[in-house]
């Protein structure tokens, strides 16, 4: 089954805004295998965390990622027009398996 | 630096068998390879994955449709999934898989069922 993604969040430029990403023992809670990707419309996803917190060369210090028990976020810090998309979790699910979150529509006000 | 192209039908009729190929430019067709989709209005579902041995993984709900293949000669791998129907209509995208996540993606190509 799908993670659990907040529909919309939104923030004013400057403002910080933390999408969750809620799933169970057998994905979230029980590998520390969460990504998160940004995905603007017609484009190709890129990925902006890895392993939880890690950030890919090239991604702006502004994202960062964490966890607690079966619920991942993604907090954009000093939120910027550009980052205004649609930003996915996906977690590693076991047996070489994995499942994305229902996705959520960033906006800068 | 990678680059991966999908192609693909673009539209098909119920029933039929979809065949999809990503195309891995800039480096050598090794390790993991994943597809994934995305149908209008909807989030990102993960079909499965290939290595370059041929193993194979599939998401439980598609596992009885789904084949997936590789052909490192011509650096590509490929999506069959049969019975297509109207909710198979999406974004099919390819990826690269490494570790335990996806990097890069390519653009994503549109099926559309329809009959």
């Amino acid at each position: 089954s799908a993670l659990t993604q907040p529909r919309s969040v939104s923030g004013s430029p400057g403002q910080s805004v933390t999408i969750s990403c809620t799933g169970t023992s057998s994905d979230v809670a029980g590998h520390n295998y969460v990504s998160w990707f940004q995905h603007h419309p017609g484009k190709a996803p890129k990925l902006m965390i890895y392993d939880v917190t890690k950030r890919p060369s090239g991604v702006p210090d502004r994202f960062s990622g964490s966890k607690s028990g079966n619920t991942a976020s993604l907090t954009i810090s000093g939120l910027q027009a550009e980052d205004e998309a649609d930003y996915y979790c996906c977690s590693y699910a076991g047996s070489s398996t994995y499942v994305f979150g229902t996705g959520t529509t960033v906006t800068v006000l | 630096q990678v680059q991966l192209q999908e192609s693909g039908p673009g539209l098909m009729k119920p029933s039929e068998t979809l065949s999809l190929s990503c195309t891995v430019s800039g480096d050598s067709i090794s390790g993991f390879w994943s597809w994934i989709r995305q149908p209008p209005g909807k989030g990102l579902e993960w079909i499965g994955q290939i290595h370059e041995t041929g193993v194979t993984s599939y998401t439980p709900s598609l596992k009885s449709r789904v084949t997936m293949s590789i052909d490192t000669s011509k650096n590509q791998f490929s999506l069959k999934l049969t019975s297509m129907a109207a909710e198979d209509t999406a974004i099919y995208f390819c990826a690269r898989h490494r570790g335990y996540l996806f990097d890069p993606w390519g653009q994503g190509t549109l099926v559309t069922v329809s009959p």
